[in-house]
């Protein structure tokens, strides 16, 4: 089984629409993560959190919002989706003293009409 | 702000055609450089950290430079199999500890 996945793998969903994302982790890990990648921009961070009781936003968290239900587990949500938050979206984690290497999931293609 | 641009966007090479993937960099204080792979459809994958000018790593047919301006993944006789989008990041100092990434270099490996 991979170490982090993440559901549904691919969702098209309609302009105003609620939307969450879900990524589960069995590394044990402290620390994860929310990215979305578009062509040409390559990834960026939209929440992270370091711990079930520390969340911090990203570089582009405006529209998004995230909950840490679990050490193993992190939401994305979208409250109100829009056409510019069509991309992939991947989860990822680590360890505090192997911070440096992130694991990621297999991402989740979303599409916004 | 945190800079990172890789060149060139794509690459196709025939099997046993050496060359090499650079990423420029821009940022205040670095405490690594990250190389990644990314396989089509898959999340990418981790590949090398390096921390200061002159450290290289290597990793079968890949190896990793860095100077204080740039990096380099050089990659030696590559295989069909090296085929994939090789992306970069860098990490600044501070508390938020974010990785900056690239946009990444799709290298195309022909049999």
């Amino acid at each position: 089984d991979a170490d982090v996945t993440q559901t549904p793998r691919n969702r098209i969903t309609k302009t105003g629409k609620r939307i969450m994302l879900e990524c589960s982790q069995t590394k044990g890990h402290d620390r994860m993560y929310w990215y979305r990648q578009d062509p040409g921009l390559g990834l960026r961070l939209i929440y992270y959190s370091f711990d079930v009781k520390d969340i911090n936003k990203g570089e582009i968290s405006d529209g998004y919002s995230v909950s840490r239900q679990a050490q193993a587990k992190f939401s994305l949500s979208l409250e109100s989706a829009i056409p510019n938050q069509t991309a992939l979206y991947f989860c990822a984690t680590s360890d505090f003293y192997g911070d440096n290497e992130q694991f990621f999931g297999p991402g989740t293609r979303l599409t916004v009409l | 702000e945190d800079q990172v641009t890789q060149s060139p966007e794509a690459l196709r090479l025939q099997e046993g055609e050496s060359s090499s993937l650079n990423c420029s960099y821009t940022v205040s204080g670095l405490r690594g450089l990250f190389w990644y792979r990314q396989d089509p459809g898959k999340g990418p994958e981790f590949l090398f950290t390096l921390y200061s000018a002159g450290e290289e790593k290597e990793k079968e047919r890949l190896k990793a430079t860095l100077t204080k301006k740039e990096s380099f993944l050089h990659i030696t006789a590559p295989k069909p199999e090296d085929s994939a989008t090789y992306l970069c990041a860098v990490r600044g100092p501070g508390s938020a500890r974010q990785l900056t990434f690239g946009s990444g270099t799709q290298l195309t490996v022909l049999p």
